[in-house]
């Protein structure tokens, strides 16, 4: 059962800490989004990587926030300096191409589980 | 950029009842339209989708209508169940420009079906 996978599930740190999240997509998939779920903004796409590189990074906060993709099977999100505003649910979803060309895509995307951070 | 907007907020309805959960989208250029179910602690999981070419498609108790001319779509559950209770999300995209096939998500529907 494909799925995609997130740790940690659960982070609670204290302002002004570094805090790294971690995806591993489903094997195969070449797209990888970041999302922030809250009660107030819903869900806001981050950042998102199509084989390892960088497509879009515009709804990340630069100065604090940096999405990378080392390889193939692993994402990172990391914060540093958390700060309290930071405190929502990060999801991870894995993308596959459902239609379109490689220019102009359409993905199937398919979310981890959370992770849910809570900076005091 | 593309503006997704989702109603009702809530809708509770009785076992057996059918729920419809309504959105509209801002561009036209937008011709996918997935439909996901978000349980509690979990993330977000998705249940149907269309896309711009097809009026309708139906999986089992669940079923999406798209009118591209009025650009609103629906998501339609049919005997619903208690475990149809969660929150959900309807999205759109467009795989062109410099979109890249990115989802914009409407703001949720909170479905509570009673026993």
């Amino acid at each position: 059962d494909a799925r995609v996978t997130q740790t940690p599930r659960h982070k609670v740190t204290e302002m002004g800490q570094e805090v790294t999240m971690r995806c591993q997509p489903i094997l195969g998939h070449n797209t990888v989004f970041w999302y922030r779920q809250t009660m107030m903004q819903g869900l806001e796409l981050l950042a998102y990587f199509r084989n390892r590189a960088p497509l879009d990074d515009s709804g990340m906060p630069k100065d604090r926030f940096s999405a990378e993709m080392p390889d193939a099977t692993l994402a990172t999100l990391k914060i540093q300096p958390s700060e309290p505003r930071d405190s929502a649910v990060y999801f991870c979803a894995s993308g596959l191409v459902l239609f379109g060309t490689s220019a102009n895509p359409n993905y199937e995307q398919y979310f981890g589980p959370g992770t849910r951070l809570t900076v005091t | 950029g593309e503006n997704v907007e989702q109603h009702p907020s809530t809708l509770s309805v009785q076992e057996g009842d059918s729920a419809v959960i309504k959105c509209t989208y801002s561009d036209s250029a937008s011709n996918y339209f997935p439909w996901y179910k978000q349980e509690l602690g979990k993330g977000p999981q998705l249940i149907i989708d269309i896309r711009s070419n097809v009026g309708e498609k139906k999986d089992q108790r669940i079923a999406v209508t798209l009118n591209k001319t009025a650009k609103h779509f629906s998501l339609h559950i049919t005997e619903t169940q208690p475990e149809d209770s969660a929150v959900y999300f309807c999205a759109a995209s467009w795989g062109g420009g410099t979109s890249y096939g990115k989802l914009t998500f409407g703001q949720g529907t909170i479905l509570t079906v009673h026993p």
